[in-house]
């Protein structure tokens, strides 16, 4: 399975602010994704990234909130904007070469919004 | 769409003592059934999956198997270490659509 590299580990952010994660592939995949983990819980889908077009958003989550950009099959990044307090959570990029394969996960991103 | 639930919610067993975890889906053109292992602060990790033409799969001490008609899958782990202890999550997915749905994971600790 490709390895996917995803920065940061952790910041502190204050609420209003904006923060963008970044998650490198070191190959070709097809599909990549951005989830978000509250300790303790499962993974919950924010959006597909779609290569060279708009992601493709889950219910609850919107585009001006959480921009996603993939301009290429090997990079992807999720914004989370005007932060508040309820952002603080874990988001992990995944990535998958098909729909019945695997799905290798990023180190994630631990947020703190105070 | 798709619905995954996953029992139990938490798992103590003896070290050496089997552990069993459940799954069942709701979408019968799901196909792929993967299962993940993730420790505390790490990312999840796959550690066996199994596809809808197959019942049971092993590898070493962890099996799954699947039940198409009954819509269930299980993780069976035998002869637990305490290096098993972990959270473990199922997911399902179709082949012509990338997205995975997950269970709500169960935490296993191994007590030794």
């Amino acid at each position: 399975s490709a390895v996917i590299s995803q920065k940061p580990s952790r910041d502190i952010c204050q609420r209003g602010t904006s923060l963008t994660i970044q998650c490198q592939v070191d190959s070709q995949v097809t599909m990549m994704f951005w989830y978000r983990q509250q300790p303790g819980q499962s993974l919950t889908l924010i959006a597909t990234a779609n290569q060279g077009s708009e992601a493709t958003y889950e219910s609850g989550f919107v585009i001006d909130k959480f921009p996603i950009s993939r301009p290429n099959l090997t990079f992807s990044t999720l914004t989370v904007s005007n932060m508040s307090p309820e952002d603080s959570s874990i988001y992990l990029c995944s990535g998958k070469q098909g729909g019945d394969t695997e799905a290798f996960f990023g180190q994630g991103t631990r947020l703190t919004v105070v | 769409g798709e619905n995954v639930e996953q029992h139990p919610s938490t798992l103590s067993v003896q070290e050496g003592d089997s552990a069993v975890i459940k799954c069942t889906y709701s979408d019968s053109a799901s196909n792929y059934f993967p299962w993940y292992k993730q420790e505390l602060g790490k990312r999840p990790q796959l550690i066996i999956d199994i596809r809808s033409n197959v019942g049971e799969k092993k590898d070493q001490r962890i099996a799954v198997t699947l039940n198409k008609t009954a819509k269930h899958f299980s993780l069976h782990i035998t002869e637990t270490q305490p290096e098993d202890s972990a959270v473990y999550f199922c997911a399902a997915s179709r082949a012509n659509a990338g997205k995975s749905t997950f269970g709500d994971g169960t935490t296993l600790t191994v007590k030794p």
